[in-house]
């Protein structure tokens, strides 16, 4: 069975800290796909990054950097100099191939304080 | 634009009516899926569709029923046999490739029960 386990359920932050959001996934397959995604106070899901298991590189993209380690099952998720906009809840998600539904963590809310 | 469009956005519902809520997209993606959100948890697979007139089971399946007519809809009706439906409802879909399989989702609709 797949697993994603997201153990901070809230973090704030005072504006232009650093912050790491951690993600400990669980699964058999030897090919899989995590996921993270952000979901504003709007409550649409917004895609940030596919990793396959596959790639260990990590990533950066902006003042958005994420850290695949499968040694420790972690996609950790990094936010540099966080702004308030970055206020929102994040998940971190897993599935086997391209067409099957994802398993998602129970998310973690990031509150940036001005 | 492509994307996904649900209806509505609220949806009031008194008990023992069932009630329709509508998924659409134009991405050209075969894969749909429902997902049920409630506060503080992470997103929860109702049902899937890898293709047309199929779909399966999530592990919450009990009280809802959906369809699978047309490529580009997806329709999750909630029954009275739901015994709590109050949460918010998630629309995704997704291409069958290896290279982009990450999920679009919709806006959401939200349900309460009266």
């Amino acid at each position: 069975a797949q697993k994603v386990t997201q153990a901070q359920t809230e973090i704030s932050v005072v504006e232009k800290e650093d912050v790491t959001l951690d993600c400990v996934y669980e699964t058999r397959d030897t090919t899989y796909y995590l996921f993270w995604y952000k979901q504003p106070p709007s409550g649409e899901l917004v895609f940030l990054i596919r990793r396959n298991s596959f790639d260990e590189q990590n990533e950066i993209s902006g003042r958005y950097s994420w850290n695949f380690q499968k040694s420790t099952s972690s996609f950790n998720f990094t936010i540099t100099a966080s702004q308030v906009v970055d206020s929102a809840v994040y998940f971190c998600a897993l599935s086997h191939s391209g067409n099957t539904p994802l398993v998602f963590g129970k998310g973690t809310r990031l509150s940036v304080i001005a | 634009d492509g994307g996904i469009t649900q209806s509505p956005k609220y949806l009031f519902r008194k008990e023992g009516q069932n009630v329709t809520l509508s998924c659409e997209q134009n991405l050209n993606h075969d894969a749909m899926y429902w997902y049920r959100q409630d506060p503080g948890q992470g997103l929860r697979l109702i049902y899937y569709s890898q293709i047309v007139n199929d779909f399966q089971k999530g592990d919450i399946a009990e009280g809802y029923s959906v369809s699978r007519e047309k490529k580009e809809s997806f329709p999750l009706t909630v029954t009275s046999a739901q015994k709590n439906p109050t949460a918010f409802y998630l629309c995704a879909s997704s291409s069958t490739g290896m290279a982009d399989n990450e999920q679009f989702f919709g806006p959401g609709t939200r349900l309460t029960v009266l």
